[in-house]
């Protein structure tokens, strides 16, 4: 069945580092792919989405990039910030309007 | 304004007890979802309604029970309450129809159930 897959964590850096976290899915037919952001105590929030194979998605400094040959959708930032720090889930919704969350990795940021 | 809105926040009862969590959006979406989410994150589809009309219905004890009374709200109401309920559940809403931009979920804040 369909299913995403992400690292896991918890991830520590150090502010101003680089940060990867990889994501990897199986999916029939297109699905979109969505990386959301979920702050302490609050839901989560969309950061960003890719809705067909080589689209970059892109927010605050963060980016992806829907990859159909190796069905990956890495989320990268050149430098981390403290503000950075939450939990994040990558995504996906499949063509018959199912959602499929990864377990999510936590990440903090020290300064 | 508050996109996805669910009261109450917090809920702490007993077990054996009934309870209901509800949710509301004013962002004009036509579906609705409830989520579970465990003490390690992990976040479980319950059950989606599109225009009142349940959609996706996940294994989920039927002491669960959704209650769309138009597109805007979808309450959740737990009958029998156990201590595995214990976790935050979180509704969330989306168009249905996938746009050329793709769709995305909009998430209320959260009610953290405690039962005892």
């Amino acid at each position: 069945g369909d299913s995403v897959t992400q690292m896991e964590g918890p991830v520590t850096l150090s502010e101003e580092a680089c940060l990867t976290i990889n994501c990897t899915y199986t999916a029939t037919g297109y699905p979109s792919l969505f990386w959301y952001v979920q702050y302490p105590g609050e839901g989560l929030q969309l950061l960003l989405k890719a809705t067909k194979a080589d689209d970059k998605g892109s927010n605050k400094g963060f980016e992806a990039t829907y990859r159909k040959e190796t069905t990956s959708f890495h989320l990268e930032k050149g430098s981390v910030q403290v503000s950075d720090s939450a939990v994040y889930f990558c995504a996906l919704k499949t063509s018959y309007d199912k959602v499929i969350f990864g377990p999510g990795t936590s990440l903090s940021v020290i300064p | 304004d508050t996109a996805v809105s669910q009261t109450p926040k917090y809920l702490v009862t007993q077990m054996g007890n009934d309870k209901s969590i509800k949710c509301e959006q004013n962002l004009g979406h036509d579906t609705m979802y409830w989520y579970k989410q465990d003490s390690k994150k992990f976040l479980k589809i319950m059950f989606s309604y599109n225009n009142k009309e349940l959609i996706i219905n996940e294994t989920v004890p039927n002491r669960f029970s959704p209650k769309s009374p138009d597109k805007a709200h979808l309450n959740l109401h737990i009958n029998s309450l156990e201590l595995g309920d214990s976790a935050v559940y979180f509704c969330a809403s989306s168009h249905r129809v996938v746009r050329v931009a793709g769709y995305e979920q909009y998430f209320g804040p959260g009610t953290r159930l405690t039962v005892t």
